[in-house]
Parts: C-alpha cells; sequence; structure tokens
C-alpha cells in the first residue's frame, strides 16, 4: 500500500531562517512520482515541484530546494531565508504509474514564518 | 492559459439534501481528479475521469458520484448529504496519466 508520512505538524520560525519539510513516503512501485504542493489560507492547492522516481537529481529553485533519497525513501523540501509569505501548509504527495490520477497526500505540515 | 475553476466557491446545505459541484479544467487537459479536505482526514481522493470514463476511485460510499462531460468539464454529486460531507472539495486536472495535477480553489461545502 503506498502512504505519505510527514511527521511534522507544525513549524514556526523566524523570518531569514531556513526550514526543512520532511517526507516520507512507502510503495512497492519501481516507478513513482513524488510531489510537494503548497496551500495558503486561500485554500488552492499550488504546485511546486515533481520527481519522478528514476531521476534523483536534487534542484534548487530560487530559496526552494529538494533532496530526493530513494535508499531513505525521504522527499525532503528547504526554504533558505524564509519570508513572511511561506507560511501556507505544505503537503507531500505520491503517485505511480498504475494511478496516475490519484495522489496520495500527506497530513501536511503547517509553517509558520514571523516576522 | 486560464487555471482549473470550480463553481461555486461556496454552498451550504442541509441533512438530507443533494448537491452539484462543478469543475472546469484547463483547457487541452483530459483528466479530472476530485478530492475532499477535512480538518480530520486531510486530502482523500475521491475519483478520476478521463475521456469522459471513471478510471480510478477511491474509498467513499456510492452517495459520492461523479461524471465527466465531452468537454472535459467535470461534475461531482453527493446525494443525501450528512454533517460529515462538510470539507473543502478540491478538483485537479491533468493531462492524464502521471502527469503533473493542477487544483482549481476549490468549493467549500457546509451541511447543517
Amino acid at each position: 500500500a503506498q502512504k505519505v508520512t510527514q511527521a511534522q505538524t507544525e513549524i514556526s520560525v523566524v523570518e531569514k531562517e531556513d526550514v526543512t519539510l520532511d517526507c516520507v513516503y512507502e510503495t512497492r512501485d519501481t516507478t513513482y512520482y513524488l510531489f510537494w504542493y503548497k496551500q495558503p489560507p486561500s485554500g488552492e492547492l499550488v504546485f511546486l515541484i515533481r520527481r519522478n522516481s528514476f531521476d534523483e537529481q536534487n534542484e534548487i529553485s530560487g530559496r526552494y530546494s529538494w533532496n530526493f533519497q530513494k535508499s531513505t525513501s525521504s522527499f525532503n523540501f528547504t526554504i533558505t531565508a524564509s519570508q513572511v509569505v511561506d507560511s501556507a501548509v505544505y503537503f507531500c504527495a505520491l503517485s505511480d504509474n498504475n494511478q496516475g490520477g490519484k495522489l496520495i497526500f500527506g497530513q501536511g505540515t503547517e509553517l509558520s514564518v514571523k516576522p | 492559459k486560464a487555471g482549473v475553476t470550480q463553481t461555486p466557491r461556496y454552498l451550504i446545505k442541509t441533512r438530507g439534501q443533494q448537491v452539484t459541484l462543478s469543475c472546469s479544467p484547463i483547457s487541452g487537459h483530459r483528466s479530472v481528479s476530485w478530492y475532499q479536505q477535512t480538518p480530520g482526514q486531510g486530502l482523500q481522493f475521491l475519483f478520476e475521469y478521463f475521456s469522459e470514463t471513471q478510471r480510478n476511485k477511491g474509498n467513499f460510499p456510492g452517495r459520492f458520484s461523479g461524471r465527466q462531460f465531452s468537454n472535459s468539464r467535470s461534475e461531482m454529486n453527493v446525494s443525501t448529504l450528512e454533517l460529515g460531507d462538510s470539507a473543502l472539495y478540491l478538483c485537479a486536472s491533468s493531462g492524464g496519466g502521471p502527469d503533473t495535477q493542477y487544483f482549481g480553489p476549490g468549493t467549500r461545502l457546509t451541511v447543517l
């Protein structure tokens, strides 16, 4: 069975601090896809990044970076120099080849960045 | 390109009533997935439609149903509403397969 675990329920940081959001996943499939979404107070889920199971290259995009490690089944997300506008709930999600349109979400991590 | 749109944005119903929610996908996208978000259960997959056919279904009772039209627009119906159906209902569209899903703003349903 597929499962996504985000052990951190809430994180509070002060502006300009770096923060890492953890995500651990379980799947028996060899081909799968991992995602991070951001949900601001407005409610809409905003796509941030996608990683395929066969691509372990980590990525940096501006203040965001992602660390995908198949050996530990983890897909962590780091925000450097956090800003108040980063305050939101962040979701990690998983899908596989056989269930294309079905995303399995973690419980989400609520990030609060204080000025 | 216009994003995913959902109507209505807010809805208040009473127990026993039925409700229909609408979702218009991004132009060119043929897959529409629906999710329910509640504080207790988080984000849960309801079903996915692709080319007017239900391709995947989550673990929800038969009161939850959907359909997709030839223009890829999708509707979700909940019959005999219960208090526990109060939630944010999100739809997402994609090109199909394991493509990235893009979400709409959601419909917040309150059942009294």
